[in-house]
């Protein structure tokens, strides 16, 4: 069971330049998220999909996308790369358990642009 | 809206002794909360949650102690071990947000030989 799987783990972009952040989940969980963390800021919501065909916005979605491709896998997309979107990407997905909110937490994007 | 927020950002202790992780949260709406430990380069990791109808809850070396009435909460980790090293969150969900979290930034726990 590798529950949430996130690519790449590391990615250099030039200031302009766009890419997709993948994740994907195997624990059939109907809600997943996108967090991004910045040191003394701890992890702040992009964008989240409550369940497959549906997203919407968090608190930092400017500068962000996302696709909710099935309800396996929920992508990240930088249209034009700015440094200050560099941090560490989080992808997260949580089941409907009646009683728990805990999120599953993939290991994480480290994007730097330059 | 809701704010979560840690003591400190760094704790020391030494190997062995008791660590206590506090954390508070600014809604009164608040009904769930969660602890997470995450090591260097890595996800976080569930710990222990608690809900608001209870005060305290224990797992494995964990203790979750939750005060309503000043908005605090606190992890208290017993006989702290080097592999107890890490940053530690707590997050806070409110009443009908379905299931969304808000993070605080973290304690550093450094274990000392």
């Amino acid at each position: 069971n590798a529950g949430v799987t996130q690519t790449p783990k590391f990615q250099v972009l030039k200031t302009g330049q766009s890419m997709t952040l993948q994740c994907a989940q195997d624990m059939n969980h109907n809600s997943m998220y996108w967090y991004r963390q910045d040191p003394g800021m701890g992890l702040r919501l992009i964008y989240y999909s409550a369940s497959e065909g549906t997203t919407d916005k968090g608190e930092v979605p400017n500068g962000y996308n996302v696709s909710r491709l099935n309800k396996r896998e929920f992508s990240l997309r930088l249209e034009s790369a700015a440094p200050s979107q560099t941090s560490v990407y989080f992808c997260a997905s949580t089941h409907t358990r009646q009683g728990y909110y805990g999120y599953t937490f993939g290991s994480g994007t480290r994007l730097t642009v330059v | 809206g809701e704010s979560v927020g840690l003591h400190l950002p760094t704790l020391s202790v030494q190997e062995g002794d008791n660590s206590i992780i506090n954390c508070a949260y600014s809604n009164s709406a608040s009904d769930y909360f969660i602890w997470y430990k995450q090591e260097s380069g890595k996800g976080p990791q569930f710990i222990i949650d608690i809900r608001s109808n209870m005060d305290k809850r224990q797992g494995q070396r964990v203790t979750v102690l939750l005060n309503k009435t000043v908005k605090h909460l606190s992890l208290q980790i017993a006989a702290t071990q080097p592999g107890d090293s890490a940053v530690y969150f707590c997050a806070a969900k409110k009443t009908g947000s379905a299931r969304q979290l808000t993070f605080g930034s973290g304690t550093q726990l450094t274990v000392l030989p």
